[in-house]
């Protein structure tokens, strides 16, 4: 079974600076999708980024972006021009892409806190 | 942009109470999933739905949950007779491919 671990229960950063949120997991499947998705207090949990396994270049979107190591089998995510709306529950997820229906495996998350 | 709607956003219910949960998925997705997290626990998969059946269910999902599709928009999730442990956030999700799923906000179940 798939696994996925993020080893900073709690991180901080000062508004406008760069903050790396880190993930790995496991797995022995070789096509796979994941994902980080933001829950901020609202509790909604929102789509932030996704990177697809079998593509080696590193997804970004605005200030997110990620750093995929597959063979590591690592997926950080880095914030850059950190904002006080950043502020959130960040959890990472990984999905089989093996069959249809697969469901999302989530890591514990890392609360970030934005500091003004 | 559509979205993923859930409701009630929060339902209080007696122990021992049959209880429905609402979703409606945004309309073109094809895959459905609950999901519920227990507060200040991670996300737990509960069941996922396509063709009009189960598709993959977790150990969570017993005998005393259901899910349906009535129509062509609601999706729901139904617990027969509530447990205390059962109180959390329940979050229905969709996806038009078996890849990126959308979460609607969740309904926050407690059990008295």
């Amino acid at each position: 079974a798939q696994t996925v671990t993020q080893s900073q229960p709690e991180m901080s950063v000062q508004e406008a600076e760069t903050v790396t949120l880190s993930c790995t997991y496991d797995t022995s499947e070789s096509d796979y999708y994941l994902f980080w998705y933001k829950q901020p207090p609202s509790r909604q949990m929102i789509l932030v980024i996704r990177q697809e396994a079998y593509k080696q270049q590193n997804a970004t979107e605005n200030r997110f972006s990620v750093n995929f190591q597959k063979a590591a089998k690592s997926f950080s995510l880095k914030i850059s021009d950190s904002q006080l709306g950043d502020a959130a529950m960040y959890f990472c997820a990984y999905r089989s892409a093996r069959a249809l229906g697969q469901n999302f495996v989530f890591g514990p998350g890392t609360r970030l806190s934005v500091l003004p | 942009e559509p979205e993923v709607t859930q409701t009630p956003s929060h339902q209080v219910t007696q122990m021992g109470q049959e209880v429905i949960l609402r979703c409606v998925p945004i309309s073109n997705h094809l895959y459905f999933y609950w999901y519920r997290q227990i507060l200040g626990q991670k996300v737990e998969f509960l069941v996922s739905f396509y063709n009009n059946e189960i598709s993959e269910k977790s150990e969570i999902f017993d005998d005393q949950f259901s899910v349906e599709r009535p129509d062509g928009s609601n999706f729901t999730l139904k617990i027969r007779s509530t447990k205390l442990e059962d109180s959390a956030m329940y979050f229905c999700a969709s996806s038009v491919r078996a890849d990126t799923q959308y979460f609607g906000p969740g309904t926050r179940l407690t059990v008295l």
